[in-house]
């Protein structure tokens, strides 16, 4: 398997744009994790998928923030409209089950908005 | 951060020597995990530790588990330049998994 794939790697856009972040999960993975990473707040669960269904997103910063699993194999992580202060790397983890495996990592997406 | 603190923020040590981090949290856990995260990379899985456990080995890994100090800490023996990296615990618990603030490793050769 290639690993928990992420796209875009590098995104750079405007404030007020809406930025879209792609993830492909493990195959064979029932859990998917979106996490920010910043300088100032370290790593933040924003939202937890199972099963493809949203289990928690108190970590969701803002309304402006939305994500969708619509299948297993693919998961999206909306921010509209996008400010400078969304500048972070966007992590997506997948794991076979929640009852207490590792987490798989992707790549990360590197966002600035400017 | 949503969970825990690590302690120390920043570790410098020579080749071969031992490195010890500590990860304090705040909630009651089914298991806590460790990380590693080269610099502009994804995280790394280490090792896992469950609840009910005081102790695992994992190669030079070794971590320990305080569930009614809510601590742990993870051992590096033997230290190699290539270990050089950032250190994560995470706590898993019923609909989450969290993440500590990190602590940031430096090998010296």
């Amino acid at each position: 398997d290639a690993g928990v794939i992420q796209s875009p790697r590098h995104e750079v856009t405007e404030m007020g744009q809406e930025v879209t972040l792609r993830c492909k999960p493990i195959s064979g993975h029932n859990s998917l994790f979106w996490y920010r990473q910043t300088m100032m707040r370290g790593l933040e669960l924003l939202i937890y998928f199972n099963n493809n269904v949203p289990i928690d997103d108190s970590g969701m910063p803002e309304d402006r923030f939305s994500a969708k699993m619509p299948n297993a194999s693919f998961s999206t992580l909306k921010i509209q409209p996008s400010e400078p202060r969304d500048s972070a790397v966007y992590f997506c983890a997948s794991s076979r089950d929640f009852g207490g495996t590792e987490a798989f990592f992707g790549q990360g997406t590197r966002l600035t908005v400017v | 951060s949503q969970q825990g603190e690590e302690d120390p923020q920043a570790l410098s040590i020579q080749e071969g020597e031992n490195a010890t981090m500590n990860c304090s949290y705040k909630t009651s856990i089914n298991n806590l995990q460790w990380y590693r995260q080269n610099s502009g990379r994804g995280l790394v899985h280490l090792i896992l530790i469950r609840s009910n456990e005081r102790e695992k080995h994992s190669g030079r890994l070794r971590v320990t588990l305080d569930t009614s100090k809510k601590s742990s800490s993870l051992l590096i023996t033997a230290s190699r330049a290539a270990d050089t990296a950032s250190y994560f615990c995470a706590t898993q618990g019923a609909n989450n998994l969290f993440f500590g603030t990190g602590t940031r490793l430096t090998v010296i050769p």
